[in-house]
This record gives C-alpha cells, structure tokens and sequence, in this order.
C-alpha cells in the first residue's frame, strides 16, 4: 500500500531556532503534498498545499515566511519552522496526493517541541 | 466548501456494530463524502468513500442518504482497536483536492 514518512518523529528545539521536517512518498509520486498542524485535543488545520516544483499555497492565517515548504521532488517536501517559539509547538502531519488520482496517504507526524 | 457536523463523542460496545452520523446539507454534486480516523498522536488513516451509492470494504460500510444530505458510517464489529476520532469530510471539488477537517467523532470502544 501507499506509504508516507515522515521525518524525524519527534524533535525538541530551543527558542529562536529553525527546524526542518520532511515528508517522504515512499512507493508512489505525489505531485501535491499537504501540510497540517493540529494542537492536542483540536483537529488537524491544513497549512498550506504543496506543489512540486512551485511556490507552496497557504492557507489564510499562516505566515509563509515562518513556515517554508519546499517540495523539490516528486517523492519529498520539507516544512522549515523559521525562529520556532513556543506557540509552534504541535503535531505536524503531512499527506501525499498520489500522482494521477485523488487520493491522499498522511504521514505518521512529527512533534515539535520548542523550549 | 460544504460543512460537515458530527456528534462529540459515542460509545460503542465491543463486538457490536458502531454507526457513527455525519450530517453534510451543503454538499455539492460533485462533492465526496470521505471518511478517515485518528488513533491517538497517529496521522490520519483512510477508512472509505463515497458519491451517491453506498459502499463497503474490508473496514466499514458507508451508507449515504438519496438526497446527500447525511451519511452513515458502520463499523459491523467494533473492537477495542476501532477507538479513534472518526472524521467525515466532504472533498473540495477541484484540483488540489484538499481535505478540510471538522471536530470528528471520538468513538469509545468499550468492553
């Protein structure tokens, strides 16, 4: 079956400083990738849509300078959380959209903790 | 995007079947009706699908109404493992195929 990864599944980082998660299609390509966040006890709140080879969208609310996406294969994206504060601490979760349909695969998500 | 509304929460005996409503009034014709689940710090797993007729596979049954407003979800044999938080989400109709996520359902499976 489809799998997503992710990587790493869980990171601490201190206050100020960047970190970068990546999301991998395993055994298809995926030319749109998804960004989520989701704060524990809340649903996941897409970030942006990313499209292979081209600048990410956003959704309304999020800073596309703190949150950088670059998605330069058809197999990986990367979140980068630019000056990570505390309040940026959650549950990041991708997904893939298999290349030709409709379907989507969500990674296993990463922890972020800012100290 | 059409919006969906789901119970909080339900409980669900184990062994029993678990139908967990979804109602989407605003759905479009070319809208989707989809279903995913959470288990607890997991990422999202995809349950079921549907358009217009009603549909099975290994993990559930989904029922949607003639009209489309409304759809039912049905885990025949709930066990412990089905415990999660049920999300039905109608797809944005266009290219990027987008999932919008609502609150979802926490189902508590029960001995």
């Amino acid at each position: 079956g489809a799998v997503v990864s992710q990587h790493p599944s869980r990171v601490i980082c201190k206050s100020g400083t960047s970190v970068k998660i990546e999301c991998r299609s395993l055994d298809f390509q995926a030319t749109t990738m998804f960004w989520y966040r989701q704060f524990p006890k809340q649903s996941l709140m897409l970030m942006a849509t990313s499209n292979e080879g081209s600048k990410a969208t956003y959704e309304q609310g999020v800073e596309k300078d703190k949150f950088l996406i670059n998605h330069a294969s058809l197999t990986l994206s990367t979140l980068t959380v630019t000056s990570a504060h505390p309040e940026d601490s959650s549950f990041y979760i991708c997904s893939a959209r298999e290349m030709g349909t409709y379907e989507q695969y969500f990674g296993p998500g990463t922890r972020l903790t800012v100290t | 995007d059409a919006k969906t509304t789901q119970p909080p929460s339900m409980d669900c005996a184990e062994g029993r079947a678990a139908n967990l409503p979804c109602n989407h009034s605003t759905i479009s014709g070319n809208e989707y009706v989809y279903w995913y689940r959470q288990i607890h710090s997991q990422g999202p797993q995809y349950i079921i699908h549907g358009l217009k007729n009603n549909e099975t596979n290994e993990m559930a049954s989904l029922i949607i109404t003639e009209d489309r407003k409304s759809s039912t979800l049905i885990l025949p044999h709930a066990t412990l493992r089905d415990t999660a938080v049920y999300y039905c989400i109608v797809r944005v109709a266009s290219n990027t195929g987008k999932l919008i996520f609502g609150q979802g359902t926490t189902l508590q499976v029960k001995p």
